[in-house]
């Protein structure tokens, strides 16, 4: 069992401001990181798939970078705005096309 | 997009019967499902994965015999939750990959909120 952390739990932030969080993975055995977003009362929904150290990806004002040789990933939220509030999950593959080890996950809330 | 539809979306059953939860890829095949659940303030924490036409693979400390997993065509997959009792009260989920689309991640369904009573 891949021990994944996320960091923080939570995040307040104010509208139009800018947020950044932490997915932190065991870097053996890596194959690919996953990022999901989770609104309340709706499915995950999948942002990035992410494979190669150094690797960046962006979705609108949302982007991520990937460190596999120590690890960890980051996501990055600018100006925030309230539709960005939700439970933003990481989750690092260790096999292609194959199970996933679900990161405890950040709840970002985001106040007008 | 990719749609999964999971039903139903809550259920209430008496302890001692068995409750069967849908997994239905929408618009793709999905040879493969896997099966969460999530305990409150905790993380989704995989359950099985589910193959089309083959037994599914359980992880570690889940039990085959009471969580039946059938996944008799490209575009289903259940969960048959047996002789339930309060301690599997719990939020289950499903997800399904679309075809050989890796980098587009895993589609989700709602999710199933049991409760046991």
């Amino acid at each position: 069992i891949l021990n994944v952390e996320q960091s923080p739990q939570s995040l307040h932030v104010q509208e139009g401001d800018s947020t950044n969080f932490t997915c932190s993975f065991p870097s053996s055995n890596f194959y690919a990181l996953h990022w999901y977003r989770w609104e309340t009362a709706k499915s995950p929904e999948a942002l990035f798939v992410m494979t190669l150290n150094g690797d960046e990806k962006k979705k609108g004002r949302i982007s991520a970078t990937l460190n596999t040789k120590e690890g960890y990933s980051y996501l990055y939220i600018k100006g925030s705005q309230p539709e960005d509030s939700a439970t933003y999950l990481c989750a690092p593959g260790a096999t292609a096309g194959n199970k996933l080890t679900f990161g405890g996950g950040t709840r970002v809330l985001v106040k007008p | 997009g990719a749609v999964v539809s999971q039903h139903p979306s809550r259920v209430i059953c008496k302890s001692g019967t068995s409750v069967k939860i849908e997994c239905r890829s929408l618009d793709f095949q999905a040879t493969t499902m896997f099966w969460y659940r999530q305990f409150p303030k905790q993380s989704l924490m995989l359950m099985a994965t589910s193959n089309e036409g083959s037994k599914a693979t359980y992880e570690q400390g889940v039990e085959k015999d009471k969580f039946l997993i059938n996944h008799a065509s490209l575009t289903l997959s259940t969960l048959t939750v047996t002789s339930a009792h309060p301690e599997d009260s719990s939020f289950y989920i499903c997800s399904a990959r679309e075809g050989t689309s890796y980098g587009r991640g895993y589609t989700f369904g709602s999710g199933t909120r049991l409760t046991v009573v």
